[in-house]
């Protein structure tokens, strides 16, 4: 499975936009970008998904550079509630169904 | 609540006992997933099932560990004989698949082995 890097950890202040990097220089053409956060002591939760274009949707915003070898989800308005561990993962469009989560970025909001 | 739900959410056991877990995903969904999700780490695949055809198991799944879901909808992960380096939280998720490919987590079963 490709690879994705991304920080360990990031501080925002709430109500201010939120920016989390990933890098994912071995991408493959097939391979959809996916987004999910894990809030402290729950399950993972879908945040988006994408392939080339930008996306957006009610929780967020997915911008993929021209090149695909990097990613960043945009939180355009951070709350107290946004405070969890983002994870990017690479997934194939078909063939491998897994989610192969790596440690993520722990995003702490700050009153 | 994504409508995934588990049983128990918490249990602790001795080394050397069996415990089942139970996994109830969204009702229409035909995949379901086992993840295990130790602390500071990602979750882990375990396995998956297609209605009731486990289709994939990761080699993280030792002869110890077994899952079923025998009629395509709840799922059972047995772990026998425990040991303490099997304590972590099991995650299970559930998606409709395969276009549409979300997948929706369960709030998790916590395992302490002592």
């Amino acid at each position: 499975d490709a690879k994705t890097t991304q920080p360990n950890s990031m501080e925002s202040n709430e109500e201010e936009p939120v920016h989390l990097p990933c890098n994912h220089s071995t991408i493959s053409g097939t391979d959809y970008i996916h987004w999910y956060r894990q809030l402290p002591s729950q399950g993972p939760e879908y945040v988006i998904h994408g392939l080339t274009s930008n996306v957006n949707n009610r929780m967020a915003s997915l911008a993929i550079a021209e090149d695909r070898k990097s990613s960043t989800l945009i939180l355009h308005r951070a709350t107290l509630r946004d405070a969890a561990v983002y994870y990017c993962i690479l997934k194939p469009n078909f063939g491998n169904e897994k989610l192969t989560f790596g440690t993520g970025t722990r995003l702490t909001i700050i009153p | 609540d994504t409508g995934v739900s588990q049983n128990p959410r918490h249990k602790i056991t001795k080394r050397g006992q069996n415990v089942t877990f139970r996994c109830d995903p969204i009702s229409e969904h035909n995949r379901l997933y086992w993840y295990r999700q130790t602390l500071g780490q990602g979750p882990e695949f375990l396995t998956y099932f297609q209605n009731e055809a486990q289709l994939e198991k990761s080699r993280l799944l030792s002869d110890r560990f077994s899952a079923e879901r025998p009629k395509g909808s709840f799922s059972t992960l047995e772990i026998q004989r425990t040991e303490q380096g099997d304590s972590a939280m099991y995650l299970c998720a559930s998606s409709f698949g395969p276009l549409v490919d979300t997948q929706y987590f369960g709030p998790g079963t916590r395992l302490t082995v002592l």
